[in-house]
């Protein structure tokens, strides 16, 4: 069964601290996503990857960076982890030459104290 | 900044009844239009899309209908069932950038009462 393994279910952190949130995709997929969701606000993006080590800003990425070193794993970086960053954050991937098509993970819930 | 425009917010139906979704969007890279279907606990799942060559998609109780001029998609769930209790998210691609990426809807939160 293919998916997106996201390593943490739930995390708590405190703030300031720099946080790592790492996903895993055994598809073979070019693209992968980080969003976050919070209530009322629905799926926003933050990063996204559309190959090794490349990477584009989304919607909302202040406060946060990105890495790909390896096609299959893609981290999201909180560098001073802050109250306002409390959420729950989704990883997802794709094929490069196909729409849409997401692979969704899990989920990481996030609360930053 | 692409918008997708979803609602209801929230929605509460009776079993067998037809919940109804709307979607609205400003510009798009190209015509797809895909629902996400979230159960707690769980990541969105693909659950119905569309394409530009027809106007309504159906898939069992799911279809999608489309109308282009206006810029607007909706889901229809026929015969609802209280396992359709979930978080559905509209999206849309979004023009730009160096793929493909979408853009969802802020999310309607069904519950279909027994």
């Amino acid at each position: 069964d293919v998916k997106v393994t996201q390593s943490s279910r739930y995390l708590v952190k405190r703030t300031g601290e720099k946080v790592f949130l790492e996903c895993v995709q055994d598809m073979d997929h070019e693209n992968m996503f980080w969003y976050r969701q919070d209530p009322g606000l629905g799926l926003r993006l933050i990063y996204f990857s559309y190959d090794v080590k490349m990477k584009e800003k989304g919607d909302i990425p202040e406060g946060y960076s990105v890495s790909r070193e390896k096609k299959e794993r893609f981290s999201l970086i909180l560098e001073s982890a802050s109250t306002n960053q409390t959420s729950m954050y989704l990883c997802a991937s794709s094929f490069g030459d196909r729409v849409g098509g997401y692979t969704f993970g899990s989920g990481t819930r996030l609360t930053v104290v | 900044q692409q918008q997708v425009k979803q609602s209801p917010q929230s929605l509460i139906v009776q079993k067998g009844g037809i919940p109804i979704i709307n979607c609205a969007y400003e510009n798009t890279a190209f015509d797809y239009f895909p629902w996400y279907q979230q159960f707690p606990g769980k990541g969105p799942a693909l659950l119905i899309a569309i394409r530009p060559d027809v106007s309504e998609k159906k898939e069992g109780r799911f279809t999608i209908s489309f109308n282009k001029s206006a810029k607007q998609f909706s889901l229809h769930i026929m015969d609802s069932q209280p396992g359709d209790s979930a978080t559905y998210f509209c999206a849309a691609p979004t023009p730009g950038g160096a793929t493909n990426k979408l853009i969802f809807g802020t999310g309607t939160l069904l519950a279909v009462q027994p």
